[in-house]
């Protein structure tokens, strides 16, 4: 069954702390996707990676950083948390635009970590 | 940038009512799909659409490429409780360098009244 892990469900964090989420998939996917999810505001997305050591700044990366050294692993980077920074993270990834298929926006959703900056 | 209007924003409805929801743009879409957001989950893929006027069904679950490209919609036949959640539109919207955009639309929350 495949599958996009993200390492932590919820977390609670203060103002200030680094925060690191872990994403892993076992597709052998080339693109992975760092979104939020915010009421109302659907999903945004953060940054994405269509490669290892690739990243490319999605619509809303302020604040974010990103990490792709390993094909299947894409980690989502708060350097300093604050509180408008509290959301759901979802992490996603997709098959390559070159497939032959051609890359049609099917993405695998991971399970969510949400993510609270007291 | 590129915009996806998604309604109603939330629905209720009653166990057994059929639902419809649509998404509209005023740009040309190459793919049209749906996805659903369990409750405490990560959206799940229902529907992709790939060709203008496709009408495509999953189950209860029907859906159409508009066939101006820029609008889809999706229907769910007799609701049942597992329904619930939040229903997403996207579309893959072209770029200059044939690479492609993915847009998202902001989600309609369907809430089934007991």
């Amino acid at each position: 069954d495949v599958k996009v892990t993200q390492s932590s469900r919820y977390l609670v964090k203060r103002t200030g702390e680094k925060v690191f989420l872990e994403c892993v998939q076992d597709m052998d996917h080339e693109n992975m996707f760092w979104y939020r999810q915010d009421p109302g505001l659907g999903l945004r997305l953060i940054y994405f990676s269509y490669d290892v050591k690739m990243k490319e700044k999605g619509d809303i990366p302020e604040g974010y950083s990103v990490s792709r050294e390993k094909k299947e692993r894409f980690s989502l980077i708060l350097e300093s948390a604050s509180t408008n920074q509290t959301s759901m993270y979802l992490c996603a990834s997709s098959l390559s635009d070159r497939d032959p298929r051609g890359n049609t926006g099917e993405l695998f959703f991971g399970e969510g970590s949400r993510l609270t900056v007291l | 940038g590129q915009q996806l209007n998604q309604s109603p924003q939330s629905m209720f409805i009653q166990e057994g009512e059929d639902v419809s929801m649509n998404c509209t743009s005023s740009s040309i879409f190459n793919t049209w799909l749906w996805y659903k957001q369990d409750p405490g989950e990560g959206p799940v893929l229902l529907i992709a659409l790939y060709k203008a006027g496709e009408l495509t069904s999953n189950g209860r679950l029907t859906a159409q490429f508009g066939i101006t490209r820029k609008d889809s919609f999706l229907n769910i036949s007799a609701s049942i409780p597992s329904d619930v959640g939040i229903y997403f539109c996207a579309g893959t919207f072209p770029l200059m360098d044939s690479n492609y955009q993915l847009i998202w639309g902001a989600g309609t929350k369907l809430i089934i009244k007991p």
